[in-house]
């Protein structure tokens, strides 16, 4: 069976400091990736997405980054965070065509201070 | 409609009632409508998805309907329970074949009072 695995569940961090959020999928080949944040009061806001390995579309421009490295593998960054960054964010998987993400990792809860 | 909207943002009922809420969203270029529900704690969990004029799609005592003519989908829950306390999110697809696929509205967080 597929499964999703994403960490930290909670992160608090300074202003100006660096993120690494890492999101594993188990059981299925070449998904479709995302990364979605929910800012307080607010939906989920696709980020970025990964159709394959080194595949990457932003959706915002912003201060993050994402990265696909193995096929099974999506990697949120940001050199230097900004208090606006702060939010809840989620990994998705999905096999494409009409489906969506169709499983979602358990989400990191981002903390700026 | 620009975005995807749901109504009402958060609703409060007792056990046994029966409640729905909407998703409102553009009715140009329409591919699919899809419902999730989030629960506190865990990953949100697909429910339906739908794509046809006048669709309705069951899961247990969950069911949601779609218009897509009027830009408008349905979900209902028929004699609530605790358990069911959950944020609802409903997304629209954008084209088929879209990797990008989906915009979310807010959610309507639902509290089944015991």
């Amino acid at each position: 069976s597929q499964t999703i695995h994403q960490w930290p569940a909670t992160l608090v961090q300074p202003v100006g400091s660096p993120l690494s959020l890492e999101c594993t999928v188990e059981g299925t080949s070449n998904p479709n990736l995302y990364w979605y944040r929910q800012a307080a009061g607010r939906g989920l806001q696709l980020l970025f997405y990964s159709v394959g390995i080194g595949q990457i579309s932003s959706e915002v421009p912003q201060n993050l980054s994402a990265s696909r490295p193995q096929d099974r593998q999506f990697i949120l960054s940001s050199k230097k965070l900004l208090l606006s960054d702060s939010g809840f964010y989620l990994c998705a998987w999905g096999t494409g065509g009409i489906m969506g993400p169709q499983h979602f990792g358990d989400g990191t809860r981002l903390s700026i201070l | 409609i620009l975005n995807v909207e749901q109504s009402p943002q958060s609703l409060h009922v007792q056990e046994g009632d029966s409640t729905n809420f909407t998703c409102s969203f553009p009715s140009s270029n329409f591919y699919a409508l899809h419902w999730y529900r989030w629960e506190t704690a865990k990953s949100p969990e697909a429910l339906f998805v739908m794509t046809l004029n006048g669709d309705e799609k069951k899961k247990g005592r969950i069911s949601a309907t779609l218009n897509t003519k009027e830009g408008y989908s349905y979900l209902y829950i028929k004699g609530s329970q605790p358990e069911d306390s959950a944020t609802y999110l409903c997304a629209r697809s954008l084209k088929p074949g879209s990797a990008r696929q989906l915009t979310f509205g807010s959610g309507t967080q639902l509290t089944v009072l015991p």
